[in-house]
């Protein structure tokens, strides 16, 4: 398996507009985070979806955030409109829930930058 | 809430020294421990897994022990060397929805 893939890796865009950032998970894994890494927080848990569907998130920080898992192998988080605290690593990470969650596989992340 | 605590948050050391790291957790309804490795502008790297059953684990020159009741984890890096410099994250799974809280991290520089 790749492991877990994001894309883009970097992402340049100018303030107020919509950015979409792309996940796809290892295969077989039914567990699914978003992560936010800053230096000023370190690395903050988004959302996490379960078989699909979100489980918490709580960690959203605004409404212009959003997130979605139409299926097993593809999760998208959504800036709408971006602002320039936005910029930051983003982080997709997947792992396999079977009663516990066992180890969590990150992506390379997407480094987000709004002007 | 579930809260993970790492200390040091820097250490500095000559090569070839034994070092450790400490990482504590508030939720005593802990599963699984995860330790992982970032490289500057890099990705988080898994280094260990311990699972809630288990005290210990080890891969290589890297050992990390679980102590539930008291809330620690260690991790134990031995015979450090330069390419071990990198900053070094503790992650639990814990609560209801088995979620994957991380520490603030270690910066581990070893020089030569």
């Amino acid at each position: 398996d790749a492991g877990v893939i994001q894309s883009p890796r970097h992402e340049v865009t100018e303030m107020g507009q919509e950015v979409t950032l792309r996940c796809k998970p290892i295969s077989g894994h039914n567990s699914l985070f978003w992560y936010r890494q800053t230096m000023m927080r370190g690395l903050e848990l988004l959302i996490y979806f379960n078989n699909n569907v979100p489980i918490d998130d709580s960690g959203m920080p605004e409404d212009r955030f959003s997130a979605k898992m139409p299926n097993a192998s593809f999760s998208t988080l959504k800036i709408q409109p971006s602002e320039p605290r936005d910029s930051a690593v983003y982080f997709c990470a997947s792992s396999f829930l079977r009663g516990v969650n066992t180890e969590a596989f990150f992506g390379q992340g997407t480094r987000l930058t709004v002007v | 809430k579930q809260e993970v605590t790492q200390i040091p948050a820097a250490l500095s050391v000559p090569e070839g020294e034994n070092l450790v790291l400490n990482c504590s957790f508030t939720d005593s309804a802990i599963y699984n421990l995860q330790w992982f490795r970032q490289d500057p502008g890099k990705g988080l790297t898994s280094l260990l897994l311990i699972q809630s059953s288990q005290r210990e684990q080890t891969s290589g020159r890297l050992n990390a022990s679980l102590d539930k009741s008291s809330g620690r984890s260690t991790l134990y890096i031995a015979a450090s060397q330069p390419g071990d410099s990198a900053t070094y994250l503790c992650a639990e799974f814990s609560g209801g929805y088995n979620k994957l809280i991380f520490g603030a991290g270690t910066r581990l520089a070893v020089h030569p």
